[in-house]
């Protein structure tokens, strides 16, 4: 069973604060995702990566940047946290982009006051 | 624009009832439709996936349904359980290769009570 690992799990910071979320996957995908959920909307792609040291621009990159230091983790950074980016943070991993299927890690709740 | 719409998007059964969730969708082109289910604060698991220009896929207790002509798919849960309360999110694949996008639902909140 694929297993992706999100920490932390929830998270509470003050507006410009800097945030670091960190995602690891232990099954040796190539490609890993980060996104968004909010309520009323399908997730928002934010970053994704086909592979150590590759980043692609998602759909809402804006206040986000992200790095895949390995094939195992990938990295969402914000470093000037703000209310809008209060959110529930979803990584995700796949053997190829968009044909197989997502791996999802459980979820990682940021709270910017 | 939202491109995948889902209906309803909130449901409340007794355990034993079947439900049917509805997705339609204007993404073009549409290569696979995939549902997941969201269990509250957990990930999203794939249930299952459909690919052709009509498809049908059963997976237990999940069946699902998809037309491409129509833009449409149903994913219909038999004699459902306590554990089926969770969001049932649909997701349409651009493409099946790299360069391909993933459109989201917002997803339907079953809820199933005893």
């Amino acid at each position: 069973e694929a297993a992706v690992t999100q920490s932390p799990r929830n998270k509470v910071t003050v507006t410009g604060g800097n945030v670091t979320l960190s995602c690891r996957q232990t099954n040796s995908h190539n490609y890993m995702y980060w996104y968004r959920q909010d309520t009323g909307h399908g997730l928002r792609l934010i970053h994704y990566s086909y592979g150590a040291g590759n980043l692609q621009i998602g759909d809402v990159p804006d206040g986000y940047k992200a790095t895949r230091t390995t094939q195992e983790d990938f990295f969402l950074l914000l470093e000037l946290a703000s209310p809008s980016q209060t959110s529930l943070y979803f990584c995700a991993s796949s053997e190829q982009n968009s044909g197989n299927t997502l791996y999802f890690g459980e979820g990682s709740r940021l709270i910017v006051v | 624009k939202t491109q995948v719409e889902q209906s309803p998007q909130s449901l409340v059964v007794r355990q034993g009832e079947n439900c049917v969730l509805q997705c339609n969708y204007s993404v073009t082109p549409d290569n696979h439709l995939r549902w997941f289910k969201q269990d509250t604060g957990k990930g999203l698991v794939s249930l299952t996936v459909l690919v052709d220009q009509k498809d049908k896929t059963s997976n237990g207790r999940y069946s699902a349904t998809l037309d491409k002509d129509a833009k449409h798919s149903t994913l219909h849960i038999t004699a459902t359980l306590l554990d089926d309360t969770a969001t049932y999110i649909c997701v349409v694949g651009d493409r099946g290769s790299a360069l391909g996008r993933l459109h989201f639902g917002a997803g339907t909140q079953l809820i199933v009570i005893p």
